[in-house]
């Protein structure tokens, strides 16, 4: 079983649409990241979070650490939207090893 | 925005053969990463550095992997002897006190 599982694995959305990715994790943690990998393979730092909500524009990350659980929320979708989004936490064990989700794929279509 | 910087971006090489894939962090940090995802797979973490020295490392990296920053810039991996489960795409990440962490773009190894 992983230790960090996301769903769904893939999403299909219509522009405008609010969507929704969530992350759950089996190992304490120290911190959890929000990634976003472009077709072409780049891997760009969305969020990190230990704690509570964080927002930045469109993107809105929540973590509730007691139910071992996070969501990634993107208000008002857009095509350009339409990547990979992964979930990796730092284990409270190993507090520099990300431990990676299998990532949900996006695409919004216009 | 700073960047990180990796090259090259390919690499093709024969079983057997040493690669070395070069990165050029974020000039003010301290921390330098190396994962790789094999195509159609997760990120894998493979090893962290910090203060000159390896400071955690996954399974995977064992003794045909080794990391260096030999000039307080370039932070290299090398691959001794590489096998056909060595292709993937390599992403070198770095960050600094603030915890956020820069990806370079990656470097596709093929290893035929």
């Amino acid at each position: 079983k992983n230790e960090v599982e996301q769903s769904p694995q893939n999403l299909t959305a219509q522009e405008g649409e609010f969507i929704t990715i969530n992350c759950s994790y089996s190992v304490g943690i120290s911190a959890l990241h929000w990634l976003q990998q472009h077709p072409g393979g780049g891997i760009v730092s969305l969020f990190m979070l230990s704690s509570g909500k964080k927002k930045h524009g469109r993107l809105i990350a929540t973590i509730n650490i007691q139910e071992k659980h996070s969501s990634l929320h993107i208000t008002a979708s857009h095509p350009r939207d339409s990547a990979v989004y992964i979930c990796a936490v730092y284990s409270s064990y190993n507090t520099d090893k990300l431990i990676f989700g299998t990532g949900t794929r996006l695409q919004v279509f216009p | 925005e700073p960047e990180v910087t990796q090259t090259p971006s390919h690499q093709v090489t024969q079983m057997g053969q040493e690669v070395i894939l070069r990165c050029v962090p974020i000039s003010n940090h301290l921390y330098f990463y190396w994962y790789r995802q094999i195509l159609g797979q997760k990120v894998e973490f493979l090893v962290s550095f910090y203060n000159n020295e390896i400071s955690e490392k996954s399974e995977i990296f064992d003794d045909q992997f080794s990391v260096e920053r030999p000039d307080g810039s370039n932070f290299t991996l090398k691959i001794r002897s590489t096998k056909l489960e060595d292709s993937a795409m390599y992403f070198c990440a770095s960050r600094g006190w603030d915890e956020k962490l820069f990806f370079g773009s990656g470097t596709q190894l093929s290893v035929l």
